[in-house]
């Protein structure tokens, strides 16, 4: 079934990179996206990667996918404070709706 | 500019009362699309509407739920006889026409707070 997977939970200190990984079970995804959400704010549409790529970077965002183990991570360099959000990994399924992984909640200690 | 618009931003209603939530698309945007974001779950899909095609309503959880989308612009959802389960936050996100290179990428509103007492 569809299904799209990523841990809950990540703590890094600032100027540290964060990676925060997402899996997916459909092959024929088409597109992979990585949302933010900051604390009581909607959904900001970060970056997202076409499912011929592998690879994918803007500024301190890079993209990595693994088309083969359904495998798709988000780096964050220098992470700041301002970062802190909770990050969604989302596939889409067809041209008309997402599948949407639980969230990462990302805490940057300073 | 001028973004997805979502109102109320929180209602407040009583179990078993109707409740209406509005969205406003960016202006251009062909697809509207409704999410429901509940405590501790991950976003999920409700409905989509693309120009005049009929809309997917496949997501959507009962027949209490509905929605419309008047003149290809502003959106409604509509929950009849709310229960407390349906206590959530509610997307709504839009995007350029599906045939055009940003098809792909949705931009949300920031979501009206439900709660059902």
């Amino acid at each position: 079934g569809e299904d799209v997977e990523q841990s809950l939970f990540l703590s890094v200190r600032e100027g540290d990179s964060s990676v925060i990984n997402c899996t997916y079970t459909d092959s024929s995804s088409t597109y992979l996206y990585w949302y933010k959400q900051e604390p009581g704010a909607g959904l900001q549409l970060l970056t997202y990667i076409f499912s011929n790529m592998d690879m994918k970077q803007d500024q301190r965002l890079t993209v990595l996918l693994n088309k083969k183990d359904k495998h798709l991570s988000l780096r964050i360099a220098d992470t700041q404070t301002g970062d802190s959000a909770i990050y969604f990994c989302a596939e889409r399924m067809n041209n008309r709706k997402l599948i949407w992984g639980l969230g990462t909640s990302l805490a940057v200690n300073p | 500019g001028a973004g997805v618009s979502q109102s109320p931003s929180n209602k407040v209603t009583e179990k078993g009362k109707d409740v209406e939530l509005r969205c406003d698309p960016i202006s251009g945007h062909t697809a509207l699309y409704w999410y429901r974001q509940s405590l501790g779950q991950g976003l999920e899909f409700l409905i989509y509407f693309q120009g005049n095609s009929a809309p997917d309503k496949s997501g959507l959880p009962s027949d209490r739920f509905s929605a419309e989308r008047t003149g290809g612009s502003v959106s409604t959802l509509t929950i009849q006889r709310t229960q407390q389960e349906d206590s959530a936050v509610y997307l709504c996100a839009s995007s350029l026409d599906p045939t055009g290179s940003k098809r792909y990428e949705q931009y949300f509103g920031p979501g009206t707070r439900l709660t059902v007492t």
